[in-house]
């Protein structure tokens, strides 16, 4: 059975902290990760993972692949109040013609100023 | 605003009935998302549609149907509703299926009573 498990569920920081979220997963033809930041309604995409090894950056958010051991971990530096939200993270799977999406949990995390 | 326009917001319905969400994409985009999104199974994908052809299904009840109209709006039927299927219905859109950012709209909340 594909599955895609984020630790921590739940995270509290202050304002200025540093945090990493994990992302592991274990799925058949696998073929990109995304990580998408959900506030109080719709899910906004934040990156889309491919390929092992390269970090991709936004701001104060980054993330990485590990294709060989099977997770990517979301940086995020110098946390704000408007960081608070719920961290998604799916895993893309195709085979031929055929794509499936599997989110994990999320990870709720929450800034404290 | 991401452009993905989801109608009506609130639908509140009893057991067994049928309700239609629909989902109007951004201007240009082809390729249409449906998920669902409960507080017991995360959320979940549901359907694809690229340009009014069906290209990925997920875990789609044989109860839900969808389709994708000539002018690339879609619509959820939803039918012989149960409480079970009260959660919060997301639409999103991307110019390519599955290769670019997909932008969410703000939701359907379906409570079945």
């Amino acid at each position: 059975e594909d599955k895609v498990v984020q630790s921590p569920l739940s995270l509290v920081v202050h304002e200025g902290d540093t945090v990493t979220l994990n992302c592991s997963y274990e799925v058949t033809n696998f073929r990109s990760l995304l990580w998408y930041k959900q506030e109080k309604k719709a899910p906004t995409f934040l990156f889309m993972l491919t390929s092992s090894g390269i970090e991709k950056k936004s701001g104060r958010l980054s993330s990485i692949l590990d294709k060989k051991e099977l997770f990517s971990i979301l940086n995020i530096t110098a946390t704000q109040t408007g960081d608070s939200a719920i961290y998604l993270c799916a895993v893309l799977q195709s085979g031929g013609s055929n794509y499936k999406l599997t989110f994990g949990k999320g990870t709720l995390l929450t800034v404290n100023p | 605003d991401s452009g993905v326009t989801q109608t009506p917001k609130h639908l509140i319905t009893a057991t067994g009935q049928r309700v239609t969400l629909r989902c109007s994409p951004r201007s240009g985009d082809l390729s249409v998302y449906w998920y669902q999104q409960s507080l017991d199974q995360g959320l979940q994908f549901l359907i694809q549609y690229y340009n009014g052809e069906e290209r990925a299904k997920g875990n789609i009840l044989e109860r839900f149907s969808a389709q994708q109209f000539p002018d690339l709006h879609s619509e959820l039927n939803l039918s012989s509703l149960e409480l079970g299927d009260s959660a919060l219905y997301f639409c999103a859109s991307s110019v390519d299926p599955w290769n670019t950012e997909a932008f969410f709209g703000q939701g359907t909340r379906l409570t079945v009573v």
